[in-house]
């Protein structure tokens, strides 16, 4: 089955940095790869999603690259504020109606004044 | 639109005994999906339900079965709990489409399960 890795498990980032998370999955039929937001006792939530036919995507501070070769994927958070600061997880899934993630094991980012 | 709903929040139970959680998907969404979160970790895939047919099946033990109903709302049941069954359970509803392959995943708030 799938696999995803996630690195770095803790991140400390000053405000206004720049915060990178890495992910690396194992099965090449995964097409789909969300990344959720999860703040302490909350659900998590999605901010950005990309699929497999493309390589890059972005919403205002939030981008996602893809790349399929190397089966890793990684989130980019520009001008980061306090209230970015949460457990981030990447996801890999695979299908058209199945809809079965696998999640890394998170990145609690910590933006600091 | 209301989202994904689930019932009850949080339930306290003691080894042995079974427990059953509720989840209500989004309007128009067909697909619902169990996971568990342990703290301090990821979920983890549990089931995954589609127009009321098990789409699949994570690595969990036959102590946890599920069931969706005509109006795509789903039950999540758990028999002779574990201590280590305590975690946040979520419901995921999702709108899959087949062209484009899985839907986005709405979460429910989670059922918060302490087993003593």
């Amino acid at each position: 089955g799938e696999n995803v890795e996630q690195h770095p498990s803790t991140l400390s980032v000053q405000e206004g940095d720049s915060a990178v998370i890495k992910c690396t999955y194992s099965d090449s039929a995964s097409n789909y790869f969300p990344w959720y937001k999860q703040e302490l006792g909350k659900r998590p939530q999605l901010i950005i999603d990309i699929r497999s036919n493309v390589g890059e995507k972005k919403d205002q501070r939030i981008a996602v690259t893809l790349n399929k070769t190397a089966k890793h994927f990684s989130l980019h958070i520009t001008e980061t504020q306090p209230e970015d600061s949460a457990v981030y997880f990447c996801a890999a899934s695979y299908g058209g109606t199945a809809s079965k993630l696998t999640f890394g094991t998170g990145t609690r980012l910590q933006v600091t004044l | 639109d209301a989202g994904v709903t689930q019932s009850p929040t949080h339930l306290i139970k003691t080894r042995g005994q079974h427990v059953t959680l509720r989840c209500s998907p989004i309007s128009g969404h067909k697909s619902v999906s169990w996971y568990q979160q342990v703290l301090g970790q990821g979920p983890q895939f549990i089931f995954q339900y589609y127009e009321k047919e098990e789409r699949g099946r994570g690595n969990f033990p036959d102590r946890f079965s599920a069931r969706q109903f005509p109006n795509y709302s789903s039950e999540l049941n758990v028999n002779a709990l574990l201590l280590g069954d305590s975690a946040l359970y979520l419901c995921a509803s999702s709108l899959p489409r087949a062209d484009l392959g899985p839907g986005e995943l709405f979460f429910g708030e989670g059922s918060r399960l302490t087993v003593l």
